[in-house]
């Protein structure tokens, strides 16, 4: 069965420190997501992507966050300067017809 | 805004007992549902999901979910459970008059499963 993949799996940095998570979505899948969960808390959607393109953003996607698939299979989360709070584990969605598909996760521990 | 309310953030079971997860949302405007499930150190699978049609829904692993309109529930249930069940189990609503690029997720916070021996 297709599936979701991401890496890395888990990845500690330095508060302050650039940050590039990585996502090959569902081969046929357009349209992409990343989510967060903060340890002990709810999914939350940061951002949605189509054709290129942000599509829909949540408020926790503020300008330290870019979205971008640079050769067509990759979809990458980039964090400019992570902060202590940007700990959590990230998803990776795709989407087909009425179901959202999620990668493994990335669980980002920044110290 | 939709939003969605999981009333217990820990369930204990004993095996074989029957288990019934709470779910109740709030939205707008009509709603697709869906139970994920997160098993330790995993990502978030699919159990199974309402678009619509019949209210009662059946899942992988033997899980079972009924949709109701009035109570604005989708709880959750499954007659016997393993201790392999054990898992945090998520529900979720999206708009459906949305699609594709809009379609995202509201989450609920969890109710954790705990099956003991």
């Amino acid at each position: 069965e297709p599936e979701v993949t991401q890496t890395p799996s888990h990845q500690v940095t330095q508060m302050g420190q650039e940050v590039i998570l990585r996502c090959v979505p569902i081969s046929n899948h357009l349209y992409f997501y990343w989510y967060r969960q903060i340890l002990g808390q709810k999914v939350e959607f940061l951002v949605s992507f189509y054709n290129n393109e942000i599509s829909e953003k949540s408020e926790i996607f503020d300008d330290q966050f870019s979205v971008e698939r640079p050769d067509g299979s990759n979809f990458t989360l980039k964090i400019r300067s992570t902060k202590l709070e940007d700990s959590a584990m990230y998803f990776c969605a795709s989407y087909s017809p009425y179901t959202i598909y999620f990668g493994e996760g990335s669980w980002l521990t920044v110290v | 805004a939709q939003s969605v309310t999981q009333l217990d953030s820990q369930v204990p079971v004993f095996e074989e007992a029957p288990v019934e997860l709470r779910c109740n949302y709030s939205s707008s405007v009509s709603v697709y549902l869906f139970w994920y499930v997160q098993y330790p150190n995993q990502g978030l699978q699919l159990l199974l999901k309402y678009l619509s049609g019949s209210t009662l829904v059946k899942g992988i692993n033997g899980f079972e979910a009924e949709f109701n309109k009035s109570q604005t529930s989708f709880h959750l249930r499954k007659p016997s459970v393993h201790i392999s069940d054990t898992a945090e189990y998520f529900c979720a609503v999206s708009d459906s008059s949305s699609g594709g690029s809009n379609y995202k997720l509201t989450f609920g916070k969890g109710t954790l499963l705990t099956v003991n021996p």
